[in-house]
């Protein structure tokens, strides 16, 4: 089955800064790669996803990057703001029925 | 985004009751929906992939008869913890997925079950 490493488990950045997340997968026929912020006590968000037909995609803030064939996935988050603090999950999926794996989470601290 | 809506949001039983917790995709149909135990500071665990009509795909270790999950429509799907102990008492969260191609999964918002 498919494994997802995420690193680091933890993050503090100052206000301002960037913030980077990366995560690996094994299974290579995974295709779909979301990450999702989790807020203390709520289900988890989705906040960008990328699929395996494109290398980096971007959302304001946020980007996210795919090598496939390092199978390798990171999450960027510039001009970081308190408020961008919560846990971060990464997770890949084949899409359908599959079900989604979830990295083991970052804990993002930004820094006033 | 779309909205998946999941009730309660807390709920305190006594050992020996069941508790049915309840989600709801309220603007999409769901094909597939997950099951997901979270314990403190630790990742999402998957319980069970539960699709419209069928019967659920129990993951290894999580007791199809202590965890029972019905998808009954493409908008329902409920989690029944039966004869609940205090070691079920966790953060439980479903997600639902609209289609069968890539598309997103969305969660729900969470139920935090205590047994007492």
């Amino acid at each position: 089955g498919e494994n997802v490493e995420q690193h680091p488990s933890t993050l503090s950045v100052q206000e301002g800064d960037s913030a980077v997340i990366k995560c690996t997968y094994s299974d290579s026929a995974s295709n779909y790669f979301p990450w999702y912020k989790q807020e203390l006590g709520k289900g988890p968000q989705l906040i960008i996803d990328i699929r395996s037909n494109v290398g980096e995609k971007k959302d304001q803030r946020i980007a996210v990057t795919l090598n496939k064939t390092a199978k390798h996935f990171s999450l960027h988050i510039t001009e970081t703001q308190p408020e961008d603090s919560a846990v971060y999950f990464c997770a890949a999926s084949q899409g359908g029925y599959q079900k989604v794996t979830f990295g083991i989470g970052t804990k993002l601290q930004v820094i006033p | 985004g779309a909205v998946v809506s999941q009730h309660p949001s807390r709920v305190i039983c006594k050992s020996g009751t069941s508790v049915k917790i309840e989600c709801r995709s309220l603007d999409f149909q769901a094909t597939t929906m997950f099951w997901y135990r979270q314990f403190p500071k630790q990742s999402l665990m998957l319980m069970a992939t539960s699709n419209e009509g069928s019967k659920a795909t129990y993951e290894q270790g999580v007791e199809k008869d202590k965890f029972l999950i019905n998808h009954a429509s493409l908008t329902l799907s409920t989690l029944t913890v039966t004869s609940a102990h205090p070691e079920d008492s966790s953060f439980y969260i479903c997600s639902a997925r609209q289609g069968l191609g890539n598309t997103e999964a969305f969660f729900g918002q969470g139920t935090r079950l205590t047994v007492v």
